[in-house]
Order: structure tokens, then C-alpha cells, then sequence
């Protein structure tokens, strides 16, 4: 079973860049399969869920639109890590953070695995 | 404003059954597979039902999904207070080429 591990800073101030790093351990083959996604998704308090972008095995990227020109999400598949990068953050950036795996096969596709999340405060 | 409509609140009693609706469009649910994720009070979402009803090991029979046009729905029978948590449909937009939530469900049981 795959485990996700967020990592990053608690605080960033307005107008600078969300940097988050998610380490993925656990089932090895499961997390090089070609019909594997590594992404993010975040959660502003008391709010429901916001998909923010998802990176391929092979690099390709999916975004959310409304975050599209804000937003990277890059892989290191030797070392197992994705990342995340939000720039000119404002408050309502402030959110929990899940990095998280998504299956995609055909038509297919879901999220199977989360982490346990990281609260981003945008604050100055 | 989320892609995907849910009722904000459902209830019902320990031991009865309620379903939880989720409403789409031809460019999401029409056309493309529903999950659905149960959130428990502080804690990370977890995969429900996939594929429309398809349930993950673990996960006990008494979730289930099902999908009509551009809507779907999960259920849950035999409820226990334990089920008492926020619950996402969500599902591929093909013509926004991402991702979409409903804005979830608050189920209390009573």
C-alpha cells in the first residue's frame, strides 16, 4: 500500500510562491505503472475539495484551470517525490494540501491513495 | 461553485438506508466513470466506490454506487454513527480536461 508524505512550509506571505514536496514510498510497482498519476488537490477550511493538477509517469500535466497560469506540479520519479508550486499566493490559497495518486486506465480514472495533508496559511 | 451538485446536508437514523445524489453534466458524469470519497471529521479523504460502484477492498457492502445519464448516486444501508462524515463525488471533465468535485454532502446520522 502506497503511503504519501507532505512536506513544506506552514506560512507563506501574499504574493509569494507555494513550494509543497510530497515523498511516495510504499508499493514500488505500483508507483512506476504507466497508468499512474501523481497530483495535488486542497481544501480550504470548512470547504470542499479543489483539484489542482496531476503529472503523468512520463511528465505529461493536467491543471486545474482556474490555477493554470499559477500553477507547476513536477515529478522525480528516481527519487520518488512530486512537487508543487503556487506563485502570487493570496489568502484564499490558504487550504490544506493532499498530494495524492490517481489510476487512469481507459475511460477509468479515480483517486485511490491521499496523504494525510499539510495546512498552508497565506499570511503576512 | 462546484462542476458536480450535491445536497449540502442528508440524515437519517442508525440502522436506515440514505442515498446521496450527485448531479452532472454530458462533458463529466455523462460521459466518464464516478467515485465517490468519504471524509471522517479531521482527518484525509478516502476512496469509496470507483468506477461508478465498483467498492476498494475494505470496504464494506453496505456503500454502493450507481450511475443514470448524468447523475449518480451512492447509498448506504445500515448506518452507524461512525458513518457520520463528508462524502465527494467526483469525476473527469473531458471538455475542461481536469478534474471535478461535487461540493459534498454532510451525512448525519441522527
Amino acid at each position: 500500500q502506497l503511503q504519501l508524505q507532505e512536506s513544506g512550509p506552514g506560512l507563506v506571505k501574499p504574493s509569494e510562491t507555494l513550494s509543497l514536496t510530497c515523498a511516495v514510498s510504499g508499493d514500488s510497482t505500483t508507483t512506476i505503472k504507466n497508468n499512474y498519476y501523481w497530483g495535488w488537490i486542497r481544501q480550504p477550511p470548512g470547504r470542499g475539495l479543489e483539484w489542482i493538477g496531476i503529472i503523468s509517469y512520463g511528465g505529461t500535466t493536467y491543471y486545474n484551470p482556474s490555477l493554470n497560469s499559477r500553477v507547476t506540479v513536477s515529478g522525480d520519479t528516481s527519487r520518488r517525490q512530486i512537487s508543487l508550486e503556487l506563485i502570487s499566493v493570496a489568502a484564499a490559497d490558504t487550504a490544506v494540501y493532499y498530494c495524492v495518486t490517481t489510476v487512469r486506465v481507459g475511460n477509468s480514472i479515480y483517486i485511490d491513495f491521499w496523504g494525510q495533508g499539510t495546512l498552508v496559511a497565506v499570511s503576512s | 461553485q462546484s462542476v458536480l451538485t450535491q445536497p449540502p446536508s442528508v440524515s437519517a437514523a442508525p440502522g436506515q438506508k440514505v442515498t446521496i445524489s450527485c448531479f452532472g453534466s454530458d462533458s463529466n458524469i455523462g460521459n466518464n466513470f464516478v467515485s465517490w470519497y468519504q471524509q471522517l471529521p479531521g482527518t484525509a479523504p478516502k476512496l469509496l466506490i470507483h468506477d461508478n460502484s465498483k467498492r476498494p477492498s475494505g470496504i464494506p457492502d453496505r456503500f454502493s454506487g450507481s450511475k443514470s445519464g448524468t447523475s449518480a448516486s451512492l447509498g448506504i444501508t445500515g448506518l452507524q454513527t461512525g458513518d457520520e462524515a463528508d462524502y465527494f463525488c467526483g469525476t473527469w471533465d473531458s471538455n475542461l480536461y481536469a478534474w471535478v468535485f461535487g461540493g459534498g454532502t454532510k451525512l448525519t446520522v441522527l
